[in-house]
């Protein structure tokens, strides 16, 4: 069976300083990932889209980037965070294009 | 421009009440239409899903009603629970395209004993 990881699970960051958070789906091959953002209350953000090893597609500027180094591993990172990057970050994975997603645990951003 | 409009952003329910959620898109393209359940400090899971071949979904208390000449879409929760207190996001997708998932707004559903 698949299953998505992602972590940390919290993290309280200083502004100005640097973001990895990492995703990776065991148990299929090739999947769509995906990173979205949740602000408090909110409806998901589509940040960033990957079909495929170092093929990025970003949906939103801002102070993110995202990078797939590896077939089922995918990473989100920041240079200097700001403020307004606090969130909760979700990423997910689909295999194919019409089917269902299905989300790691989220990772609670607070940049203070 | 937000492709699938969803209401209420909250709903209040009384354990064993029907919970209901209405969702609309303008995109007739859309084929694929999945609602997730969240709970607080998770990711959103799939919840119940449905293709347009067909008007109703029924799985144990949960039912997606689906009218394609309207062009919208509902989840019922029938005997709503305190375990169903969560939020709810209705979605749409087309067959094509890797960016072809797209989210309501969510509705924050509250089930009271």
């Amino acid at each position: 069976s698949q299953t998505i990881h992602q972590w940390p699970a919290t993290l309280v960051q200083p502004v100005g300083s640097p973001l990895s958070l990492e995703c990776t789906v065991e148990g299929t091959s090739n999947p769509n990932l995906y990173w979205y953002r949740q602000a408090a209350g909110r409806g998901l953000q589509l940040l960033f889209y990957s079909i495929g090893i170092d093929q990025i597609s970003s949906e939103v500027p801002q102070n993110l980037s995202a990078s797939r180094p590896q077939d089922r591993q995918f990473i989100l990172s920041s240079k200097k965070l700001l403020l307004s990057d606090s969130g909760f970050y979700l990423c997910a994975w689909r295999w194919g294009m019409n089917t269902e997603a299905f989300f790691g645990q989220g990772t609670r951003l607070t940049v203070v | 421009q937000q492709q699938v409009k969803q209401s209420p952003q909250s709903l209040i329910v009384q354990k064993g009440g029907i919970s209901i959620i209405n969702c609309a898109y303008e995109n007739t393209a859309f084929d694929y239409f999945p609602w997730y359940q969240q709970f607080p400090g998770k990711g959103p899971a799939l919840l119940i899903a449905i293709r347009p071949d067909v008007s109703e979904k029924k799985e144990g208390r949960f039912t997606i009603s689906f009218n394609k000449s309207a062009k919208q879409f509902s989840l019922h929760i029938m005997d709503s629970q305190p375990g169903d207190s969560a939020t709810y996001f209705c979605a749409a997708s087309t067959p094509i395209g890797a960016n072809n998932l797209f989210f309501g707004t969510g509705t924050r559903l509250t089930v009271i004993p």
